[in-house]
């Protein structure tokens, strides 16, 4: 099946750093998709990228769906405590119609 | 909150046996997806249901099944359990079937299987 390879697998950094985490396929994805998700919670959407090269932005999160189609970053400014938890990049692969294909998740640990 | 609910919250059951789980979707969606989320890993497709109908499935054996309902909740069936259908499941709504159409994750069953 599609694979997405999410990097770094975990982070550990201090309160006010900035955060960047991506996720690379071999195959072309019609939608880039960035999820966090909590202890006991299902996965919430932070940010969704429908085009190549589309740039957005969600408060302090900023998120990129990469030329290629095959690849996305996100990017955490001025990191919180309450910004600990798991991020998965997500995408629909052009040959999977509305399956979400997730990455392995970056567990993100912020000590204050 | 996303609006999608999930029951039991928890479950334990032993080899073999068979397990019913069930989902809420959030109003005004009509499309169900399944997830299983084995620990450590990212979420995988189980299938998705539209208007009481399967509409796609992944890489999972045919004792898992499903049902969708006339007012969207849904079921997800799996018999003949066994030790590595511990995990994490997962369900979402979307107002669509298109992957345009954001899906919304309720929190959870998780199954532990003995």
């Amino acid at each position: 099946g599609q694979q997405l390879n999410q990097s770094p697998q975990s982070m550990f950094i201090q309160e006010g750093e900035d955060v960047s985490m991506n996720c690379t396929s071999s195959s072309i994805f019609n939608t880039w998709l960035w999820y966090k998700q909590e202890p006991g919670e299902g996965p919430v959407l932070l940010i969704a990228l429908y085009k190549a090269g589309e740039l957005t932005s969600n408060g302090r999160l900023t998120a990129q769906f990469g030329i290629t189609r095959k690849d996305s970053f996100l990017n955490i400014s001025a990191s919180i405590p309450s910004d600990v938890g798991i991020y998965f990049c997500a995408g629909h692969p052009v040959t999977s119609g509305s399956r979400l294909t997730f990455g392995e998740g970056t567990q993100l640990t912020v000590n204050p | 909150e996303t609006g999608v609910t999930q029951s039991p919250t928890h479950l334990i059951k032993t080899r073999g046996q068979q397990v019913t789980l069930r989902c809420s979707s959030q109003s005004g969606h009509n499309t169900v997806s399944w997830y299983q989320q084995a620990l450590g890993q990212g979420p995988q497709f189980i299938f998705q249901y539209y208007r009481e109908e399967e509409n796609g499935r992944g890489n999972f054996p045919p004792r898992f099944s499903g049902l969708q309902f006339p007012n969207y909740s849904s079921e997800l069936n799996v018999n003949a359990l066994e030790l590595d259908d511990s995990a994490l499941y997962l369900c979402a709504s979307s107002t669509g079937t298109v992957y345009q159409e954001t899906q919304y994750f309720g929190p959870g069953t998780r199954l532990l299987v003995l």
